[in-house]
């Protein structure tokens, strides 16, 4: 079946400092969606990639689909205390099936 | 602004017996999922839902799992037969629709303790 895969699984930053994690899928995926968890929370949308080589901002957040739509990556400018949380992409079929990846935890010290 | 909600927050029951986890989805939502995470784990997508029937399910749905939509608004899970390694938090998530756009808003979850 399909894999997603996250790296890194940790990430500690200075706040400020920069931050990405990348997702790779085992196959072609129809779309990639990234989602934010924040510590006792439950997975919050943030985007949906759905062209090869789209690029996407939201502020300080640039989100990549790779030109294969195998990769993706999520790139944090200047990070903040507020960005701390897990940060997930899934793959996502046609019929709606959704397989996450490990995600990807930050935490930002101030 | 519309939300997923799911209750109870907190499941706590014995070996073997059935739970059922509820949900009532974003009211104009025409699709519905079920997902679940082990402590510290990553999302575990169980089974997607739409006009009555089961679209998609993973390997982990097997035939303790059954999702059913009893009137126009709730969407429950139901485990037949607890095992302990059914312990999770069950988040419902539900979307307008799985192709082009398919934004999946997600409930606070129920977390699943079986003793």
């Amino acid at each position: 079946g399909q894999q997603v895969m996250q790296i890194p699984q940790y990430q500690h930053v200075q706040e400020g400092e920069d931050f990405t994690t990348y997702c790779n899928s085992s196959t072609t995926l129809s779309n990639i969606q990234w989602y934010k968890q924040r510590p006792g929370g439950h997975p919050v949308f943030l985007i949906q990639l759905v062209k090869s080589g789209e690029v996407k901002k939201q502020k300080r957040l640039t989100f990549q689909f790779g030109e294969a739509k195998k990769n993706s990556s999520l790139h944090i400018t200047a990070t903040q205390t507020t960005d701390v949380g897990t940060y997930f992409c899934a793959g996502i079929t046609n019929a709606g099936k959704s397989t996450f990846g490990d995600g990807t935890t930050l935490t930002v010290k101030p | 602004e519309p939300e997923v909600t799911q209750t109870p927050s907190h499941q706590v029951t014995q070996m073997g017996q059935e739970v059922i986890l509820r949900c009532v989805p974003i009211s104009n939502h025409l699709y519905f999922y079920w997902y679940r995470q082990i402590l510290g784990q990553k999302v575990e997508f169980l089974v997607s839902f739409y006009n009555n029937e089961i679209s998609e399910k993973s390997e982990i749905f097997d035939d303790q799992f059954s999702v059913e939509r009893p009137d126009g608004s709730n969407f429950t899970l139901k485990i037949r037969s607890t095992k302990l390694e059914d312990s999770a938090m069950y988040f419902c998530a539900s979307s307008v629709q799985a192709n082009s756009y398919n934004e999946q808003f997600f409930g606070p979850g129920t977390r699943l303790t079986v003793l």
